[in-house]
């Protein structure tokens, strides 16, 4: 059974930074592109970033464009959102999303985490 | 704004079809042709529907079925059941490289 487990997630000041985790487990994680989405409270979803399955392509949304990194190391099975100067509005579950295929684009979404939430204030 | 406009909610009563569109708003999201469709129940992390338009994963029943016409993408639900009601939401890649979500259709079974 595929598996997307985040953490890292909590309350944290506007301007700070915070660093958000996923492990996966259930398939190759080597094999497939990964995706960050964010809902916030009440609100709907939101693509926040995307990474290849070697890290060689990543996309951003314009709203995190600069302040956020995404990274993966295969060799763990991880998946990581740096995360810097954050605004009130970055408040939300950071779903971890595992890619369709090699490529972030064009590949649709299919399995998601439960989430992580990040409250910044 | 969203480049994918879906309507704020939709209703049916047990039994019937209805179905949910997903207009492209945006030139961005080019032919359109990689869309899916994602389930929400509260509380619960999205799940995947429908795919590159009309396709159905594996265990997804059989009562959701996915179409397009030009720039409206649908989501059909028949024989409307209890379990159904949820927040639905539609996905597009687009040509900035990235992907844009509707803002979502809340289905109510009445």
């Amino acid at each position: 059974e595929v598996q997307l487990v985040e953490s890292g997630g909590g309350l944290v000041q506007p301007d700070w930074s915070r660093r958000l985790s996923c492990v996966a487990s259930g398939f190759t994680f080597g094999d497939y592109a990964m995706h960050w989405v964010r809902q916030a409270p009440g609100k709907g979803l939101e693509w926040v970033s995307g990474i290849s399955w070697n890290s060689g392509i990543t996309g951003y949304a314009d709203s995190v464009k600069g302040r956020f990194t995404i990274s993966r190391e295969n060799a763990k099975n991880s998946l990581y959102l740096q995360m810097s100067s954050l605004r009130a509005e970055d408040t939300a579950l950071y779903y971890c999303v595992k890619g369709s295929g090699m490529t972030y684009y064009y590949y649709h979404m299919d399995v998601w985490g439960k989430g992580t939430t990040v409250t910044v204030s | 704004q969203s480049a994918l406009t879906q309507p704020a909610s939709v209703s049916g009563s047990p039994g019937q079809s209805i179905t949910i569109s997903c207009t492209a708003t945006s030139s961005d999201v080019g032919d359109y042709v990689y869309v899916s469709w994602y389930q929400q129940h509260p509380g619960r992390a999205p799940k995947l529907m429908i795919y590159d338009v009309s396709k159905r994963p594996s265990g997804v029943s059989n009562r959701f079925s996915g179409s397009k016409s030009v720039s409206t993408a649908s989501l059909t639900i028949s024989g409307l059941q209890g379990e159904d009601e949820a927040d639905y939401y539609c996905s597009s890649y687009t040509s900035t490289a990235s992907w844009v979500f509707g803002g979502g259709t809340k289905l109510t079974v009445l």
